[in-house]
């Protein structure tokens, strides 16, 4: 099952442009987790954030979460064509196993 | 992190046939591997849970003996697609958590395997 909404779900910028997808779920949560997926290949684990934390930053990446609105966003800033890729957030069911439950994802297309 | 490979990476087969996709946890000994399927432009769909030494987990709707998984060693786990129909072809990839350094909260995903079903 899915975990929730991610929007838009599709999202198409120049270079150099900031991209921002946001991600909703339903139950409570320890983390929430961003992925990227290139066309046809596997999934890259971009950045964690924690439920305490509200912000967190790796180079051009931005992410937020609020967990009193069950929500999350991811900021790419300064935009590459070589973002161009799906991202999905995603989190944990309830209990303790280890399943990873994906959002539907965005897919971002940076024309150069 | 763990290193994951699939094999093969694409594979095209006749309807009613069986195929197996290799899952391979290259530097890693894992106990759990986790088998996804995603059709185009879908999300990630959680097929079953693949547990060392024991029967895979399988999320509701899965049918078990259609999806044949066997873990039968640390490194690598195998999903075979039984009787294969064209409903049957997309995307299947895995992943484990931890690696090298212990467990991880994030997973580590193989390349994805194709699967046509003609």
């Amino acid at each position: 099952s899915q975990q929730g909404e991610e929007d838009p779900q599709a999202l198409s910028i120049q270079e150099g442009e900031n991209a921002t997808m946001n991600c909703s779920y339903k139950t409570s949560i320890n983390n929430l987790q961003w992925y990227r997926q290139n066309s046809g290949r596997g999934l890259v684990h971009l950045i964690l954030i924690r439920s305490n934390e509200r912000e967190k930053h790796s180079g051009r990446l931005r992410v937020t979460l609020d967990t009193s609105k069950k929500s999350s966003s991811l900021l790419i800033t300064a935009s590459r064509a070589a973002d161009t890729a799906s991202y999905f957030c995603a989190t944990y069911g309830s209990g303790n196993t280890g399943k990873l439950i994906f959002g539907q994802g965005t897919t971002l297309q940076v024309k150069p | 992190g763990a290193v994951v490979s699939q094999h093969p990476s694409w594979v095209i087969c006749k309807s009613g046939t069986s195929v197996k996709i290799e899952c391979r946890s290259l530097d890693f000994q894992a106990t759990t591997m986790f088998w996804y399927r995603q059709f185009p432009k879908q999300s990630l769909m959680l097929m079953a849970t693949s547990n060392e030494g024991s029967k895979a987990t399988y999320e509701q709707g899965v049918e078990k003996d259609k999806f044949l998984i066997n873990h039968a060693s640390l490194t690598l786990s195998t999903l075979t697609v039984t009787s294969a129909h064209p409903e049957d072809s997309s995307f299947y990839i895995c992943s484990t958590s931890g690696g090298i350094a212990g467990f991880s909260y994030e997973q580590y995903f193989g390349p994805g395997t194709r699967l046509t079903v003609t």
